[in-house]
């Protein structure tokens, strides 16, 4: 059964950079797209970019600000979202595509979501 | 970026009930066109990939149907599992967007 666990500091200072891990248990990243998708408080959910186990992204909707990783060797995928500011709280969700062939079928095992609060 | 657009916003319905929400994008996204279900305080569960491909463990009375521009999910008799949030998703250009949920409250 493949899980995802993101972890991340609560609260975050305005202008920092947010740092976010999604570690993987119960597979491999080789072969699928893993995704990161926020929500505000009480709104809907906005993707903000996928990265494929090689290292290769998307083009992410916050692209200036966001920097994706992954590490195999530890079976993790990160986010960096630089310059952030209230606007940017929200529950961050971790996501795998629900195919190997590609990221268009959708993400079908999703992290709980952690929330980060931008505040001085 | 593609925009998508749900209706409607919210609906109240009973259980036994038949519902539809409809999904329309800006430009044609082809089939690829994902269905969510979201529940208050839970990550959003997979329900339909390719506009009308049901996820293994979804029960039947969820349906999905549409290409192009517009597309459609029906829940034919309605369950108390069933009273959530639904989101529609286009993963056929960059960036990939939702729409703004459909919340579907118990009558």
């Amino acid at each position: 059964q493949v899980q995802l666990q993101e972890s991340a500091p609560g609260l975050v200072k305005p202008s920092d950079t947010l740092s976010l891990t999604c570690s993987v248990s119960g597979a491999s990243l080789g072969g699928y797209f893993w995704t990161w998708i926020r929500q505000p408080p009480g709104k809907g959910l906005e993707w903000i970019g996928h990265i494929y186990y090689n290292g290769r992204t998307s083009n992410p909707s916050l692209s200036s600000r966001v920097t994706l990783s992954v590490d195999t060797s530890k079976n993790q995928f990160s986010l960096k979202l630089s310059s952030v500011t209230a606007a940017d709280s929200a529950v961050y969700y971790c996501a795998k595509s629900y195919d190997s062939s590609g990221y268009r079928y959708g993400m079908d095992v999703w992290g709980q979501g952690t929330t980060v609060t931008v505040s001085s | 970026d593609i925009q998508m657009t749900q209706s409607p916003s919210s609906v109240s319905a009973s259980v036994g009930d038949r519902v539809t929400i409809t999904c329309r994008a800006s430009q044609d996204v082809s089939n690829w066109l994902a269905w969510y279900q979201q529940k208050p305080g839970r990550a959003p569960k997979l329900l339909i990939n390719s506009a009308s491909r049901l996820q293994d463990g979804v029960p039947s009375r969820f349906s999905g149907s549409g290409s192009g521009t517009d597309f459609t999910l029906t829940i034919t008799s309605l369950q108390p599992d069933d009273f959530a949030t639904y989101y529609c998703q286009q993963a056929n250009g960059f960036p990939i967007t939702f729409g703004q949920g459909t919340r579907l409250d118990i009558k």
